[in-house]
């Protein structure tokens, strides 16, 4: 069975301290991870798709990395406006949906 | 459209009631999805429409949920006597459809069943 696991569950930041959000998957072939922002109340947003290990993407503040079995959200010098839950999601193969994890609960305190 | 629209944004029915929750996805988008999301757990997904058709419906929790897509455009989800546990939000997300590109999602149905 296909399965995606985020930690931390939550975590909690001062501004300014630079941390990493994990997802690894157990998937029989990955054809793109996808990195999605949602704040509360609110729809999903997407960040990031990855599609081969070693792949990297920047957006601001976040930088999204892939291997083999993990991904990486790396946030550096974060502010409070980043304060979010993040979804880590798989696509494994023809038409299959996304498989999501359960996210990541972002706090930063200024 | 400018995003993906859904209606009603919020829903509170009694146990047994039957309810709709709609879907309109982006303009020329033609792989629609929905998800739900509970309290402390992960987007689960229940349906998928490519066009009209829904290749994939192995989400669907019980046969009291229905979906259908018509002109390739809106999609209603229906849930017949609803359950307690059928609360939750549930999220519509529409994309250009395969090789799977990124979702748009929209801002969620957030149902209470009483």
């Amino acid at each position: 069975e296909d399965q995606v696991t985020q930690s931390p569950e939550a975590l909690r930041l001062q501004e300014g301290e630079s941390s990493s959000l994990n997802c690894s998957y157990t998937v029989s072939g990955l054809r793109g991870l996808f990195w999605y922002r949602q704040d509360p109340g609110k729809g999903p947003e997407f960040l990031f798709t990855l599609y081969s290990a070693g792949e990297e993407k920047e957006k601001e503040r976040l930088k999204a990395t892939l291997t083999k079995k993990e991904s990486f959200l790396h946030i550096t010098a974060p502010k409070p406006e980043d304060s979010a839950t993040y979804l880590c999601a798989v696509h494994v193969s023809g038409n299959t949906p996304l498989v999501f994890g359960k996210g990541t609960r972002l706090s930063v305190i200024a | 459209g400018a995003g993906v629209s859904q209606s009603p944004s919020n829903k509170v029915t009694e146990k047994g009631k039957d309810v709709e929750l709609r879907c309109d996805p982006i303009s020329g988008h033609t792989a629609l999805y929905w998800y739900r999301q509970s309290l402390g757990q992960g987007l689960e997904f229940l349906i998928y429409f490519q066009g009209n058709s829904a290749p994939d419906k192995s989400g669907l929790p019980s046969d009291r949920f229905s979906a259908e897509r018509t002109g390739g455009s809106v999609s209603t989800l229906t849930i017949q006597r609803t359950q307690q546990e059928d609360s939750a939000v549930y999220l519509c997300a529409s994309s250009l459809g395969q090789p799977v590109v990124e979702l748009f999602f929209g801002e969620g149905s957030r149902l209470t069943v009483l």
